[in-house]
């Protein structure tokens, strides 16, 4: 069973400071996405990538896919409290079953 | 406006008794998907059904019987609900396109199991 573990598990800091995210797996991912989960909410798809080795930005938040393709990196540049949630990895081995992080909690204080 | 909705938002039921939920999704996507999140926050995969027919059954108990009556559509059954059922349950979405996929979720049921 792929297991895919995120670092750290729960993450406390104030706004204007640099975090990040690590999900690692022994398994090889066709993909690789990152969700962010509000509370009373669903997780929201933030980005998707598909390269070993591919970097992508989105405002604040850079994703990285490893060169080997098990494990992903996100780094978020002067946090802020709207950053707030529940990050959660997700990667899929070329068929539509995608299997989840175990998750990272953030918290952001003003 | 809701592209994947789900209800009920609670559902508080004694054990023993049976529950559904429905789930229904306008985006017109082919696959959907329950998927179950424990108090840990951890989200598995249940079960995914595509264009009403089954594709992935990820080893739960028989006691839960998702039903697909259009692609649209994906409901959740759970005869003789245990305490361990407790957990919030999602339901997505999905449609494979040059880009791979994304699930779009539902904002998820919160059961409770007394």
């Amino acid at each position: 069973t792929q297991l895919l573990e995120q670092s750290p598990q729960f993450l406390s800091i104030q706004e204007g400071e640099n975090l990040t995210v690590y999900c690692n797996s022994s398994s090889v991912f066709s993909s690789l996405q990152w969700y962010r989960q509000e509370p009373g909410e669903g997780p929201v798809l933030l980005v998707t990538v598909v390269t070993g080795g591919e970097v992508k930005k989105l405002k604040r938040l850079t994703f990285q896919f490893g060169d080997a393709r098990k494990d992903s990196s996100l780094h978020i540049t002067a946090a802020q409290t709207g950053d707030t949630g529940l990050y959660l990895c997700a990667g899929t081995e070329w068929t539509d079953k995608l299997i989840f992080g175990t998750g990272t909690r953030l918290q952001v204080f003003p | 406006d809701t592209a994947v909705s789900q209800t009920p938002k609670y559902l508080v039921t004694q054990m023993g008794n049976d529950k559904s939920i429905k789930c229904e999704q306008n985006l017109g996507h082919d696959t959907m998907y329950w998927y179950k999140q424990d108090s840990k926050k951890f989200l598995k995969i249940m079960f995914s059904y595509n264009n009403k027919e089954l594709i992935i059954n990820e080893t739960v108990p028989n006691r839960f019987s998702p039903k697909s009556p259009d692609k649209a559509h994906l409901n959740l059954h759970i005869n003789s609900l245990e305490l361990g059922d407790s957990a919030v349950y999602f339901c997505a979405s999905s449609q494979v396109d040059f880009g791979g996929f994304a699930l779009h979720f539902g904002n998820g049921t919160r059961l409770t199991v007394t």
